[in-house]
């Protein structure tokens, strides 16, 4: 079954202890990116990759890294995460850049940092 | 700035129609989608439209208006399992999609 898959889909976690955000999908598809989402704002763009090795800003990078080592795997990672980075994560790829790609999204991963 | 503007919440009875509508002002434009978010899940694709006009798609059509930077989403024959958040997103000239708050749509009885 085509799919974008995450996790974990749930994470409770303290302010400064590192974590890290899987996502993979299995279309072969060349765009990964990763937003979150906050109740009253529409989805925000943190990251996102073109290619492997192939990394960009989105919107609001501050306080997160990825990487693109493979295709299929495009992890989030949080390296000192804070209160304010508590949201919905959502992991999408879709096949290439071109305007009229739709994007696939993973299930969702909720984080709360305390 | 970048803007889409969306209503917050809409209410509608099952078997009715409903249009939920969407400005915008961005930098450019590449195209407009929609997309229904059911709670707790993810986005998935409705419509894209590129030029004017309305594309229809079974109960569910979508119009753009790039002069007057307007789209709208019509739901037609409503039923229970279309109530979902109903998200607007355009794609800029640099081919960013900019996101909408989302429409949340209730359907009563």
């Amino acid at each position: 079954e085509a799919q974008v898959t995450q996790n974990p889909r749930y994470l409770i976690t303290v302010t400064g202890k590192k974590l890290t955000v899987t996502c993979s999908q299995n279309m072969n598809h060349e765009y990964m990116s990763w937003y979150r989402q906050d109740p009253g704002l529409g989805l925000r763009q943190i990251y996102y990759s073109m290619n492997v090795e192939v990394t960009d800003k989105g919107d609001v990078p501050e306080g997160y890294k990825v990487s693109r080592k493979e295709k299929r795997n495009f992890p989030l990672i949080l390296e000192s995460p804070s209160p304010n980075q508590t949201s919905l994560y959502f992991c999408a790829s879709s096949p290439g850049t071109a305007h009229t790609d739709t994007q696939y999204f993973g299930p969702g991963t909720r984080l709360t940092v305390l | 700035g970048q803007n889409i503007d969306q209503p917050t919440e809409m209410t509608a009875t099952e078997g009715a129609i409903v249009q939920i509508n969407c400005t915008y002002q961005t930098s450019g434009f590449n195209g407009l989608f929609w997309y229904q978010q059911h709670a707790g899940e993810a986005p998935t694709f409705l419509s894209y439209n590129v030029l004017d006009g309305l594309e229809e798609k079974g109960r569910f059509s979508s119009f753009l208006s790039r002069s007057k930077g307007y789209s709208y989403l019509l739901l037609k024959e409503l039923q229970m399992k279309d109530s979902a958040s109903y998200l607007c997103a355009v794609m800029d000239s640099n081919y960013q999609l900019i996101w909408g708050a989302g429409t949340k749509l209730i359907i009563k009885p």
